[in-house]
């Protein structure tokens, strides 16, 4: 069975240009969750979406989005890029049916901003 | 609104010591908790978790935690490390009631062998 893919693995961007992740989740997940992990900071939550629809939303500015295909393949993009968007973007997957689901991890796209 | 609190960023022991991490979380409501480790170079993956039941929750490679609900803790435990065991550890919770599961700040361990 095939594990989360995220794609691009790397990306190297500039102050002021968009940028668009992607993460296919593991078949048979519907829900797919992004976290934003930075030294010292952790795993910040940014969104949970299960089946096309945005369920959980994080405390990031409007300029963090993302959405889900129906297929449950899910892009995150993020807008006007500034300096402190420099992270390791994480995609999680889970079926989405019960809360005492695990996440299972992809291994992230590292996006520098110039 | 939920958090998590891990209260030590970087850890260092040599073989054979005991390991203890602290976990503090905040939120108005039942939970479930959760352990993760990302070893150098591979995936996060989960160590262990709790939703129901003895407090007292086993998991992989010998390790194990324990939930006070009093304390609002979890915190995770191991007898006697490994070189192998040098990683991050990030402590989770998820409300009963939802699907955002919010991590602590990770705690990284580093075993000298």
């Amino acid at each position: 069975k095939a594990g989360v893919t995220q794609t691009p693995r790397y990306l190297i961007k500039t102050r002021g240009q968009q940028v668009t992740l992607s993460c296919s989740p593991i078949s048979g997940h519907r829900s797919v969750s992004w976290y934003q992990q930075t030294p010292g900071q952790g795993l910040q939550f940014l969104f949970e979406y299960f089946s096309e629809t945005q369920r959980n939303k994080g405390n990031f500015p409007g300029r963090f989005s993302g959405r889900q295909f129906s297929n449950s393949r899910s892009e995150m993009n993020v807008s006007t890029l500034e300096l402190g968007d420099s992270a390791l973007y994480l995609c999680a997957s889970s079926f989405g049916t019960a809360t005492n689901e695990k996440l299972f991890f992809g291994s992230g796209t590292q996006l520098s901003v110039l | 609104a939920q958090s998590v609190s891990q209260h030590n960023h970087h850890v260092i022991l040599s073989e054979a010591a005991s390991l203890e991490l602290g976990c503090n979380y905040s939120y108005g409501g039942t939970v479930n908790l959760f352990w993760y480790v990302q070893y150098p170079g591979q995936h996060l993956q989960l160590l262990l978790k709790y939703f129901s039941g003895d407090p007292l929750v086993k998991g992989i490679k010998g390790f194990e935690a324990e939930f006070i609900k009093s304390k609002f803790s979890f915190n995770l435990r191991k007898p006697s490390v490994q070189w192998s065991d040098t990683a991050e550890y990030f402590c989770a919770v998820k409300g009963t009631g939802g699907f955002k599961t919010i991590f602590g700040a990770g705690t990284r361990l580093f075993v000298k062998a």
